[in-house]
């Protein structure tokens, strides 16, 4: 049903780069829709973490870095830390009948 | 500050309707570019987008349930309404409102989200 697709995990020790794929389409992310990133901790509501491709709200860490390009975008965890263990979805609009808005499939980060 | 909480029923019995309430504080939905969404997330599954309605009363929905949704907001109670036709025992999940300032945003912030179960 998701029409951005993530990987459903990734993994890292503590201090590691980590990196989250989020591959959407023409009508999506390719057609230059700004991408925004959520993270949700285990039993809570998910928070805004990256929005307009790259830009971090107010609190948020530098750790935490977007990007876009073409079809798909990136968010990039590094010195990962125990407490980023959660799930992440990226989102877009959509103008095609899959829309108008749009979550990618989540991805599950583990901190080993 | 900017909250959103939803509200209603735990439990509903399949074919029933759902109505659900979002109260929020913090702004105004009569604000030119304010919207507030409906997303919901099954238990273990991943995010889906649901409806939004927009300051100016337009109203936008999931292509797959635009037939079982309507969103509907009380201005002077700072209220949004979802109702859901026909539930299924699929729908059991958590909904979330969320704001969204302008079209083709980000949601931000989320209500803590309600979980409706659909079970006889």
């Amino acid at each position: 049903q998701s029409v951005l697709t993530q990987p459903p995990s990734v993994s890292g020790a503590p201090g590691q780069r980590v990196t989250i794929s989020c591959t959407g389409s023409s009508s999506n992310i390719g057609a230059g829709y700004d991408v925004h990133w959520y993270q949700q901790l285990p039993g809570t509501a998910p928070k805004v973490l990256i929005y307009g491709n790259s830009n971090r709200p107010s609190g948020v860490p530098d750790r935490f870095s977007g990007s876009k390009s073409g079809t798909s975008a990136s968010l990039a965890i590094t010195g990962l830390q125990a407490e980023d263990e959660a799930d992440y979805y990226c989102q877009s609009y959509d103008n095609s009948l899959s829309g108008p808005y749009v979550f990618g499939t989540g991805t599950k980060v583990t901190v080993l | 500050q900017v909250t959103l909480r939803e509200s209603g029923p735990a439990l509903v019995k399949p074919t029933q309707t759902l109505t659900l309430t979002c109260t929020f504080s913090g702004f105004s939905l009569s604000t030119s570019g304010m919207c507030v969404s409906w997303i919901r997330q099954p238990p273990g599954k991943a995010l889906e987008w649901l409806a939004l309605i927009d300051w100016d009363d337009d109203k936008y929905y999931s292509t797959s349930l635009k037939t079982r949704l309507t969103i509907s907001k009380d201005t002077s109670k700072n209220q949004v309404v979802l109702t859901m036709t026909n539930m299924d025992p699929v729908d059991t999940a958590t909904y979330y409102c969320a704001r969204m300032m302008g079209p083709h945003n980000w949601f931000d912030p989320w209500g803590q989200g309600t979980l409706v179960t659909v079970s006889s």
